[in-house]
């Protein structure tokens, strides 16, 4: 198993762009979460999902969108990039029913 | 408002030793408390997690130890090792388990 993946690895955009993270997970996890991971702040959830087609906002959902096609993939799309989503953005998948939560290696994302 | 409040932010540990980190949470809602350990570049990872129906929970040197009156539980690790250098969160999730809040975060430093 690869557990969860993200990629890219880095990205670094322009005040204004738009772009994609992309997620997935081979564990056949129904659950998926987006965090965002900034200093002294640990991490904040922005959006999750229980499952295909359904998806609700976090704490931090504003400048971003998601969507759930299959229980694979939860891509995160940055509408109108800001310097304030400079970041480490990691994905999550949770097993059910123990709610063991697994992390994919993060996306550092730098808006400039 | 954040909802799990960790201390302390640092922590310098000689090896061999006991480190201790603590959360407090106010949402009585919360049932589910798990610690993660995250090295540099790296998501983070489950380390132990406790349920409030028990006051202590151990696995190897990791114990996780929980006041449900104070609203407050820790981590300990006895016996530090220079391998557990990281930085370790505390979180807690509602019985839905959809939605988890992070601690801000401690990051231990272990001598040798």
């Amino acid at each position: 198993n690869a557990g969860v993946t993200q990629t890219p690895k880095f990205q670094v955009l322009k005040t204004g762009q738009s772009m994609t993270l992309q997620c997935a997970q081979d564990m056949n996890h129904e659950y998926m979460s987006w965090y965002r991971q900034d200093p002294g702040m640990g991490l904040r959830l922005i959006h999750y999902s229980v499952g295909a087609g359904i998806t609700d906002q976090g704490e931090v959902p504003n400048g971003y969108n998601v969507s759930r096609s299959t229980t694979e993939d939860f891509p995160l799309r940055l509408l109108s990039a800001a310097p304030s989503q400079t970041s480490v953005y990691f994905c999550a998948s949770t097993r059910t029913p123990s709610y063991e939560q697994y992390f994919g290696p993060g996306t550092r994302l730098t808006v400039t | 408002q954040q909802q799990v409040k960790q201390s302390p932010q640092s922590l310098i540990v000689q090896k061999g030793g006991i480190s201790i980190i603590n959360c407090a949470y106010e949402n009585t809602a919360f049932d589910y408390f798990p610690w993660y350990q995250q090295f540099p570049g790296k998501g983070p990872a489950l380390l132990i997690a406790i349920r409030p129906d028990v006051s202590e929970k151990k696995e190897g040197r990791f114990t996780i130890s929980f006041n449900k009156s104070a609203k407050q539980f820790s981590l300990h690790i006895m016996d530090s090792q220079p391998g557990d250098s990281a930085t370790y969160f505390c979180a807690a999730s509602m019985h839905n388990f959809n939605k988890f809040y992070f601690g801000s975060g401690t990051k231990l430093n272990v001598k040798p």
